[in-house]
């Protein structure tokens, strides 16, 4: 079985800052997808960023970019500059497709704070 | 383009009633998924359903039970409702075509409260 794991309940970050929220993940399969969602308070999980087990580069969108380390098995997200409007709820999440079917594996989740 | 929409936004119900909870996709996408957040946890998986069909289950009794209608709109049911029921339910839809850029899109959500 797939399992994701967040080290970080919380983080606080000074605005303008980058920060790294950390993900570490377990599968045997050789074939994933890994993504970031971001929760704000209202309860809405968005889509940030995407990395596959066969990329061989980092993937990027915007101000956001995924420190993926294969071998260390980890997924690291990245976001430079940050804003006030970052603070949120950012979940690490695992895609596993099986016997014709699909499903998400989730992390706990870190809640970034940005301070002004 | 719209985005998924659920529907209720909130919901009050008390133990042993049943709820129906409701969900449209993104046009063109297929593949409905259900999710169940506790507070301070992550969304676990419920149930994904795919051109009508059951495609996946997650450890989750039979008192929840959901379908997906032609126009690909989806409803989850909950009977017998528990105290433990209470939390996020989360829909989310995506294209299920077979590439592993396959992303879930995910709707508001329907906080639900068993008293």
């Amino acid at each position: 079985a797939q399992k994701i794991t967040q080290t970080q309940p919380g983080m606080f970050v000074q605005e303008k800052e980058a920060v790294t929220l950390d993900c570490t993940y377990d599968t045997s399969d050789p074939s994933y997808g890994l993504f970031w969602y971001k929760q704000p308070s209202s309860g809405e999980m968005i889509f940030l960023i995407y990395q596959g087990s066969y990329d061989q580069q980092n993937a990027t969108e915007g101000r956001y970019s995924l420190n993926f380390q294969k071998a260390r098995k980890s997924a690291n997200l990245v976001i430079s500059a940050s804003q006030l409007g970052d603070s949120a709820m950012y979940f690490c999440a695992m895609r596993e497709v099986n016997f014709g079917n699909e499903k998400l594996t989730f992390g706990t989740g870190t809640r970034l704070t940005i301070i002004p | 383009d719209a985005g998924v929409t659920q529907s209720p936004t909130h919901l009050i119900k008390t133990r042993g009633q049943q709820v129906t909870l409701r969900c449209s996709p993104i046009s063109g996408h297929k593949s409905v998924s259900w999710y169940q957040q506790v507070l301070g946890q992550g969304p676990q998986f419920i149930f994904q359903y795919y051109e009508k069909e059951e495609r996946g289950r997650g450890n989750f009794p039979d008192r929840f039970s959901a379908r997906q209608f032609p126009n690909y709109s989806s409803e989850l049911n909950v009977n017998a409702l528990l105290l433990g029921d209470s939390a996020l339910y989360l829909c989310a839809s995506s294209l299920f075509s077979g590439a592993s850029t396959d992303t879930q899109y995910f709707g508001p959500g329907t906080r639900l409260t068993v008293l």
